[in-house]
């Protein structure tokens, strides 16, 4: 069955450090994964795709498959980085399967 | 473009009562689906259906719970007899008819609080 495993439910940095969100999964396809982020007061949107292998907001995430993490990474954290950030695997045609999602803060 | 639209923004209701979740789909957009978040726990998928419809409702309770997508109007998520245990928010997405799959996005409206008294 897949899983996907976000083990920190807060996590707090101070402004300009870098932060990792972890993000764990388990399936028994090819994986695709994903980083959704849910900003106060705004919807829960994608932040990005791992494979666009892009860098979104400074943001940037590697699948390792022998780990079979995804983890979601920023050198230097500002304070507009604080929401809820969401991993999430795709799995077969149609579904999205999300992790419990970790709170993050930055303090300035 | 509005963006995807759920009503009600929340929803009370009591125990044995029912209750209809209502999702308009971004403008061109065709396909919808419906997630839940209980309390502590991360979105799970439900159903997934296209304009008259079902096409994947493995995420489904096995009783109660039904969906819609009608040809003309909003997505529909129908609760009968709801408990407690169904307060959650409800969270709708839709994406569009077109698009291959590993570029598909979906766009999530703000969802809907379900508190059963």
């Amino acid at each position: 069955a897949q899983r996907v495993t976000q083990p920190e439910k807060l996590l707090s940095v101070f402004k300009g450090a870098p932060v990792e969100l972890k993000c764990n999964y388990s399936y028994s396809g090819s994986p695709e994964l994903f980083w959704y982020v849910q900003y106060s007061r705004q919807r829960l949107q994608l932040l990005l795709r791992h494979i666009s292998r892009e860098s979104i907001k400074g943001f940037t995430a590697d699948l390792n498959k022998g780990e079979t993490s995804f983890h979601l990474k920023k050198p230097f954290a500002q304070e507009e980085d604080s929401a809820m950030y969401y991993c999430a695997l795709k799995t077969g045609a149609n579904n999205l399967f999300f992790g419990t999602g970790t709170r993050l803060t930055v303090i300035p | 473009n509005a963006g995807v639209m759920q009503n009600p923004r929340h929803l009370v209701r009591r125990r044995g009562q029912e209750a209809r979740l209502r999702c308009s789909p971004m403008k061109g957009h065709s396909h919808v689906y419906w997630y839940r978040q209980l309390p502590e726990e991360g979105l799970k998928f439900m159903v997934y259906l296209q304009k008259e419809n079902i096409i994947d409702e493995s995420g489904m309770p096995k009783e109660r719970f039904s969906a819609e997508f009608p040809k003309e109007g909003p997505s529909i998520l129908r609760i009968q007899q709801v408990v407690r245990g169904d307060s959650a928010a409800y969270f709708c997405a839709s994406s569009p008819q077109q698009g291959a799959p590993t570029n598909e996005k979906l766009f999530f409206g703000s969802g809907t609080q379900l508190s059963v008294l």
